[in-house]
């Protein structure tokens, strides 16, 4: 199964700051990552996919790359809106796995 | 408008089956494939199974021999049932909808979630 190391575990940063969530893949998983936001009692909503491709609807602060086995989401901009919990899934390879989630907290 | 919805019983005996149904509207599950994502309280996001929209299946190896997932097409569901459920099995269940595009998936709506506790 391929791993999924997302970093940092948690997060704080200011209104306005622009903060980056990185994962890294056990193997070359070609693009196939999606990002996901999950605020608490909620289910996770979709921010990217194909590494870099933004899901409709979603602000445009919200930004992904990477290739290879390195990935990032980058969210310019902080908003109160955006403290929540955040997640990379792989979906190169059954079965798909998720990284560990990242934490952010709004100061 | 795209919407799935999971149903369960809640509570499970451990041992016993755990029979989960989600049922979606808003789209055909023939153009469509369906995943299962359960959450274990304060925990992170576990793939478990999925269902393309020709209606082949593919598991978390992991689990994969306590799994069963199915679906109605007449009836819009979903159904996953998995066995010998134990403790660590407590979790919250998504469904949730996906397709791929030719060159990669897109998991783009999901379920509010089932919460399911395995005790005595």
């Amino acid at each position: 199964d391929i791993q999924m190391t997302q970093s940092p575990a948690s997060l704080s940063a200011s209104l306005g700051e622009t903060v980056s969530i990185e994962c890294l893949a056990s193997e070359d998983i070609y693009n196939n990552l999606a990002w996901y936001q999950q605020k608490p009692g909620k289910s996770p909503q979709l921010l990217i996919y194909y590494a870099s491709s933004l899901q409709d609807g979603v602000p445009s602060r919200f930004s992904g790359s990477g290739s290879g086995t390195q990935y990032s989401l980058k969210i310019n901009s902080l908003e109160s809106e955006d403290a929540a919990t955040y997640f990379c899934l792989q979906d190169s390879e059954y079965p798909w796995t998720f990284g560990g989630g990242t934490k952010l907290e709004l100061k | 408008q795209v919407q799935l919805k999971e149903s369960g019983p809640g509570l499970v005996q451990p041992s016993r089956t755990l029979s989960l149904t989600c049922t979606v509207s808003g789209f055909s599950l023939t153009s469509y494939g369906v995943s299962w994502v359960r959450q274990p309280p304060g925990k992170g996001l576990e793939w478990i199974a999925a269902i393309w929209s020709g209606g082949s299946t593919d598991y978390n190896s992991a689990l994969k021999s306590r799994l069963s997932i199915s679906r109605d097409t007449s009836k819009s569901q979903v159904l996953l049932k998995m066995n010998s459920l134990q403790t660590e099995d407590t979790a919250m269940y998504f469904c949730a909808r996906y397709y791929y595009s030719g060159d990669y998936y897109v998991m783009d709506a999901w379920g509010q979630g089932a919460s399911v506790t395995v005790s005595s």
